[in-house]
C-alpha cells in the first residue's frame, strides 16, 4: 500500500522556525495535508496544498511541495510553546478522500 | 469550520462486552464519514468509510463483524466494537465531509476506549 513517512521528533527553541518533513509514495495524490493534534485531542486541519502547487503560505505556516521527490514540508515561523503538538502529514490517493497518514512528528518547543 | 462531535469521549468496558461510539456532524450534513484508529506511536489507520444509507466499506484487515458501522442519517454514524478485547483498546477518531467542500475532512475529538 501507499506509505507516508515522517521523523518522529523535533525540538526547537521558542521563537525559532520549525520545519517538519514528510515523504510519500503515492504519485496520484491530489491534496496533501497537515494536521495538528494537541495532547488528548483529536485532529485539527492546519493547512493543505493542491498537488500542482509547490508552495502555500498561511500566516506563520509555509507548506513546500516537491512533487518530483514526493517531499512535503511544513515550516512554522516564530514557533511558540502553544505549537507543541504532534503534526501529521497525510495524502489522499487520487482525491479519494481516504487519507493515509504519517506516524506524526512530535514537536517540542523549549521556552 | 464545521463541527464534528463524538460520544463518549472516554469509555472503559469489560472484556466481552460491546461498545457503541457515536459520531455526529453538528452543523452540516455529512455524506461520507470515516472511522480511524490511532495506535500508540503509529499512524492513524483508516478502518472504514461509510456513506449515508449504504453499507460501509472496510479496509483490508478490519473485521466488519467486529467493528459494526452504521450511517443511518446525514448527521450520525456509529461504530460498535462487538465483544471487545483488551487489544481493541485504542483511540478511535471519526471524520466527516459534507460533499460540498472538495478537500476537507472535519475530525471529531476522538474516543478513548479501554477494555479491561
Amino acid at each position: 500500500g501507499e506509505d507516508v513517512e515522517q521523523s518522529l521528533f523535533l525540538s526547537v527553541r521558542e521563537g525559532d522556525s520549525s520545519v517538519i518533513n514528510c515523504t510519500y509514495t503515492d504519485s496520484s495524490s491530489t491534496y496533501l495535508y497537515w494536521y495538528k493534534q494537541e495532547p488528548g485531542a483529536g485532529l485539527q486541519l492546519l493547512t493543505y496544498i493542491f498537488s500542482n502547487m509547490d508552495m502555500k503560505q498561511d500566516q506563520r505556516l509555509t507548506v513546500l511541495l516537491n512533487k518530483k521527490d514526493k517531499h512535503l514540508s511544513l515550516r512554522i515561523a516564530d514557533t511558540q510553546t502553544g505549537d507543541s503538538a504532534i503534526y501529521f502529514c497525510a495524502e489522499d490517493g487520487a482525491g479519494s478522500y481516504q487519507l493515509t497518514f504519517g506516524k506524526g512528528t512530535k514537536l517540542s518547543v523549549i521556552p | 469550520g464545521a463541527v464534528v462531535s463524538q460520544h463518549p469521549s472516554r469509555v472503559i468496558c469489560k472484556s466481552g462486552t460491546s461498545v457503541k461510539i457515536e459520531c455526529r456532524s453538528l452543523d452540516f450534513q455529512a455524506t461520507t464519514m470515516f472511522w480511524y484508529r490511532q495506535f500508540p506511536k503509529k499512524s492513524l489507520m483508516l478502518m472504514a468509510t461509510s456513506n449515508e444509507g449504504s453499507k460501509a466499506t472496510y479496509e483490508q484487515g478490519v473485521e466488519k463483524d467486529k467493528f459494526l458501522i452504521n450511517h443511518a442519517s446525514l448527521t450520525l454514524s456509529t461504530l460498535t466494537v462487538t465483544s471487545a478485547h483488551p487489544e481493541d483498546s485504542s483511540f478511535y477518531i471519526c471524520s466527516a465531509r459534507d460533499g460540498t467542500s472538495d478537500n476537507e475532512q472535519f475530525f471529531g475529538p476522538g474516543t478513548r476506549l479501554t477494555v479491561l
